[in-house]
């Protein structure tokens, strides 16, 4: 049982680089979710999707982006790293209707910007 | 948009002695809430949701919750903590654009 599986698990970046996460379920979900975690403020959410081809926003979403054109895949952008970046990054799924199931989520990834 | 507050960032218990951890949400209309752990290293892993009926929810570990509209409250407890239950809980609120939001978190260290 896979799950929600995030590669890279750990990345030191330069100020300036880019890199992409990625994130992939194989329990045919619809919704999938990025996540920060920083110390003292829990888990914020950057971006989400519904569905194949679709994104959204979400509280901090500015130095990011996502594409989800594979149903199982959904991919996190930094097209030019900050230090502020520094975090560790959550991807979660879940089912199509809220009230059908709990989020699932990866191991996470840890990305340290210098 | 929803969200959550867990006003006690760090709390301390001893092994066996009962446990109640504060949630306290902004939303509109009816939440959907939810308290999730996340042990050192790990994701989150679900304890227990509440989507409608009976105020009392039980979930895994022995952990039970109980919604109370009245304080928009969804506090976590326990009547008898192990050591093993030392880790982060954090309590979430759903809505119906879609979204999860969290709360900052609180870490439980349990005495021997």
């Amino acid at each position: 049982n896979a799950g929600v599986t995030q590669t890279p698990k750990f990345r030191v970046l330069k100020t300036g680089q880019s890199m992409t996460l990625l994130c992939a379920q194989d329990m045919n979900h619809e919704y999938m979710y990025w996540y920060r975690q920083d110390p003292g403020m829990g888990l914020r959410l950057i971006h989400y999707s519904v569905g194949e081809g679709t994104t959204a926003k979400g509280e901090v979403p500015d130095g990011y982006n996502v594409s989800r054109l594979k149903k199982q895949n959904f991919l996190l952008g930094l097209e030019s790293a900050a230090p502020s970046q520094t975090s560790v990054y959550f991807c979660a799924s879940r089912p199509g209707q809220i009230n059908t199931g709990e989020l699932f989520f990866g191991e996470g990834s840890r990305l340290t910007v210098l | 948009a929803q969200s959550v507050t867990q006003p006690d960032i760090h709390i301390t218990v001893s092994e066996g002695a009962s446990l109640e951890l504060r949630c306290n949400y902004s939303y509109g209309a009816t939440p959907y809430l939810f308290w999730y752990v996340q042990s050192p290293g790990q994701g989150l892993q679900l304890l227990l949701k509440y989507f409608s009926g009976d105020t009392l929810v039980q979930g895994i570990k022995g952990f039970e919750a109980e919604f109370k509209r009245s304080q928009s409250s969804f506090n976590l407890r326990k009547p008898s903590v192990h050591w093993s239950d030392a880790a982060e809980y954090f309590c979430a609120v759903g809505a119906g654009n879609n979204d999860m939001r969290f709360g900052a978190g609180t870490r439980l260290t349990v005495k021997p």
